[in-house]
């Protein structure tokens, strides 16, 4: 089965510094893919960035990337230079290429901005 | 604005009632999907069309949710009989079914059943 592990209820950063969000997959798809997406308290999910499994470079959008360790089953989201509106809940997902397009969510982490 | 739309925003319904939801997915989009989030989780999976035919569906979807998507267009999310636990936010996504198939999703509707 696939499971996503995000182990950070809570973190907060200092504005211009950056932030590491942590995420953990396991899944037995050889094929698969992982995204990260931002939920400010409006409550609409944002696309933020997306890895393939198969991708040989590291994925980044702008200020964010995303840290992926094949072997260690991580893939981990990286923001730069946090800005006050980076406040948000943070999830990681994954969706197995084989025999389904559902996504499968961790629980998030809910960053929080410092000035 | 060419996103993903659903509407209502906000449904408030007494216990036992009927309630249906809509979602306009972005138009070029052939696969669309339900996900359902309670407080302090992440979205789980409902269910999830290609065109107008639907492809899954969870076990968490009891005999009292259902969907459609006539045309492959716009979809609808029904709940009979609502309870209290139905309570929670109703996201709509949808994807393009390319290789990478990025899921887009819509602002949600968010119910509380009394």
């Amino acid at each position: 089965a696939q499971k996503i592990t995000q182990t950070q209820p809570g973190m907060f950063v200092q504005e211009k510094e950056a932030v590491t969000l942590d995420c953990t997959y396991d899944t037995s798809d050889p094929s698969y893919g992982l995204f990260w997406y931002k939920q400010p308290s409006s409550g609409e999910m944002i696309f933020l960035i997306y890895q393939g499994s198969y991708d040989q470079q590291n994925a980044t959008e702008g200020r964010y990337s995303l840290n992926f360790q094949k072997a260690r089953k991580s893939a981990n989201l990286v923001i730069s230079a946090s800005q006050l509106g980076d406040s948000a809940m943070y999830f990681c997902a994954m969706r197995g290429i084989s025999g389904t397009y559902k996504y499968i969510f961790g629980t998030g982490t809910r960053l929080k901005v410092l000035a | 604005d060419t996103g993903v739309s659903q509407d209502p925003r906000h449904k408030i319904t007494k216990r036992g009632q009927n309630v249906t939801f809509r979602c306009d997915p972005i138009s070029e989009h052939n696969r669309l999907y339900w996900y359902r989030q309670t407080l302090g989780q992440g979205p789980e999976f409902l269910t999830y069309f290609q065109n107008e035919a639907q492809l899954e569906k969870s076990r968490l979807l009891s005999d009292r949710f259902s969907a459609e998507r006539p045309k492959g267009s716009f979809s609808t999310l029904e709940i009979q009989r609502t309870e209290q636990g139905d309570s929670a936010m109703y996201l709509c996504a949808s994807s393009l079914g390319n290789s990478g198939d990025t899921q887009y999703f819509g602002p949600g509707t968010r119910l509380t059943v009394l």
